[in-house]
């Protein structure tokens, strides 16, 4: 079956513009993650959402960054006036829930580069 | 959180068995025991999980101590699309929603 899927696979742009990632989850998967990793590192956690609950945000490196998702199913990641500092690849993550006994099963990600 | 350890990296042959050790001496009772890899220039993938019974799955079998302070990925015929790093973590059971962490993990190279 279809995975989740990330757009677009690679976003190159300058320094201070603003930046949309897309995800599309596994259907019918409540949970959904955004993570990121930069070259050669772990993943870093930004974002959860989980259902109709309040998104866990704790993970969200400053207020340029928001996420949202809409009906339950996609999800939209936004940078704001990016930096350097914010290339990486952003990873989206779905699980059937938010239980630690659900595989999270991930995207391949989209490749930011801020020039 | 309850760290887990594993070698940096391992060598295998294709279509050889793979042991893939995992150390987690602080292991609680309620730490779920999950490896996923990742393979070159795509997301992370999971293979399998456990809590206290050995488990198996069409990709992987795994394999825990019965202290549980150490677990084995075993991948019984290694082939060259298995070349990954593969990451061994826990996750505690009542931790809803919590997010994963990788380690370093181990490099498998697998010779043809």
């Amino acid at each position: 079956g279809a995975g989740v899927s990330q757009s677009p696979s690679n976003k190159v742009t300058e320094k201070g513009k603003d930046v949309e990632l897309r995800c599309d989850p596994i259907s019918g998967h409540t949970a959904l993650y955004w993570y990121r990793q930069s070259l050669g590192q772990g993943l870093e956690f930004l974002i959860y959402f989980q259902g109709n609950s309040a998104p866990d945000k704790s993970g969200l490196p400053s207020d340029r960054f928001s996420a949202e998702r809409t009906g339950g199913s996609v999800s939209t990641l936004t940078i704001q006036r990016t930096q350097q500092e914010d290339s990486a690849v952003y990873l989206c993550a779905s699980s059937l829930g938010g239980s630690s006994n659900q595989p999270q099963h991930f995207g391949d990600g989209t490749r930011l580069s801020i020039l | 959180d309850a760290k887990t350890t594993q070698p940096n990296s391992m060598e295998s042959n294709e279509e050889e068995p793979v042991h893939l050790p995992c150390n987690h001496s602080t292991i609680s009772g309620t730490d779920y025991i999950h490896w996923y890899r990742q393979l070159p220039s795509q997301g992370p993938e999971y293979v399998i999980h456990g809590l206290t019974s050995n488990v198996n799955n069409r990709m992987a079998s795994l394999a825990i101590a019965e202290d549980r302070k150490s677990s084995t990925l075993i991948l019984h015929r290694a082939t060259l699309r298995d070349a990954a790093v593969y990451y061994c973590i826990l996750r505690p059971i009542n931790n809803a929603g919590n997010m994963l962490t990788f380690g370093g993990g181990t490099r498998l190279m697998v010779k043809p």
